[in-house]
């Protein structure tokens, strides 16, 4: 069966603009979560959805926000971008909120 | 708050090895633990998942232990090939309500022809 599917999985920003990520689970899989991958940072938690709600926010400013639909497709979005937001987003989905994590190949955001 | 630490940070070997990679946690309250392997640029792929209850779970030449009472978890790698040349991370998950995974720096490993 498919995996978990990430789009784009290349994109280039410049500082202030917007990005919206999107992230498609494992078909049956209804939680959702997001981290952000930097080399000097490691992986770090974004937030988790489970049914359309969100379950768990980290630590980042509230320039980060996230959404889950129906169909348990995820978007993040990250408004007024800044050079330190350059990263790998990783999404990851589960059958439950505390399963097994199966990841998708990620989306590298550059900000110029 | 939970802490994962991985040591060493890299690690170097020569083809057909057996080798050992070890992960450490504070907080021995976890729901289950979970290896995974990511290659450079790519996602991470998901290993062997040990529940809090069970000791050790194994897939083909990979065997993970988990002992809640040091804190302590061990990837075991039996005969290293030059395709298990990756990093190794190992997340906990909390049994607190928040059920976050927390991630390991992960070690580095290098299986040399």
């Amino acid at each position: 069966k498919a995996g978990v599917t990430q789009t784009p999985r290349y994109l280039i920003k410049t500082r202030g603009q917007q990005v919206t990520l999107s992230c498609s689970p494992i078909s049956g899989h209804r939680s959702v979560s997001w981290y952000q991958q930097t080399p000097g940072q490691g992986l770090q938690f974004l937030f988790e959805y489970f049914s359309e709600t969100q379950r768990n926010k980290g630590n980042f400013p509230g320039r980060f926000s996230g959404r889950q639909f129906s169909n348990s497709r995820s978007e993040m979005n990250v408004s007024t971008l800044e050079l330190g937001d350059s990263a790998l987003y990783l999404c990851a989905s589960s059958l439950h909120t505390d399963g097994e994590l199966f990841f998708g190949e990620g989306s590298r955001l550059t900000v110029l | 708050k939970q802490e994962v630490t991985q040591i060493p940070a890299a690690l170097s070997v020569p083809e057909g090895e057996n080798l050992v990679l070890n992960c450490s946690f504070t907080d021995s309250a976890i729901y289950n633990l979970q290896w995974f392997r990511q290659d450079p640029g790519k996602g991470l792929t998901s290993l062997l998942l040990i529940q809090s209850s069970q000791r050790e779970q194994t897939s083909g030449r990979l065997n993970a232990s988990l002992d809640k009472s040091s804190g302590r978890s061990t990837l075991y790698i039996a005969a290293s090939q030059p395709g298990d040349s990756a990093t190794y991370l190992c997340a906990a998950r909390s049994m607190d309500s928040s059920y976050k995974l927390i991630f390991g720096s992960g070690t580095r490993l290098l299986v040399r022809p």
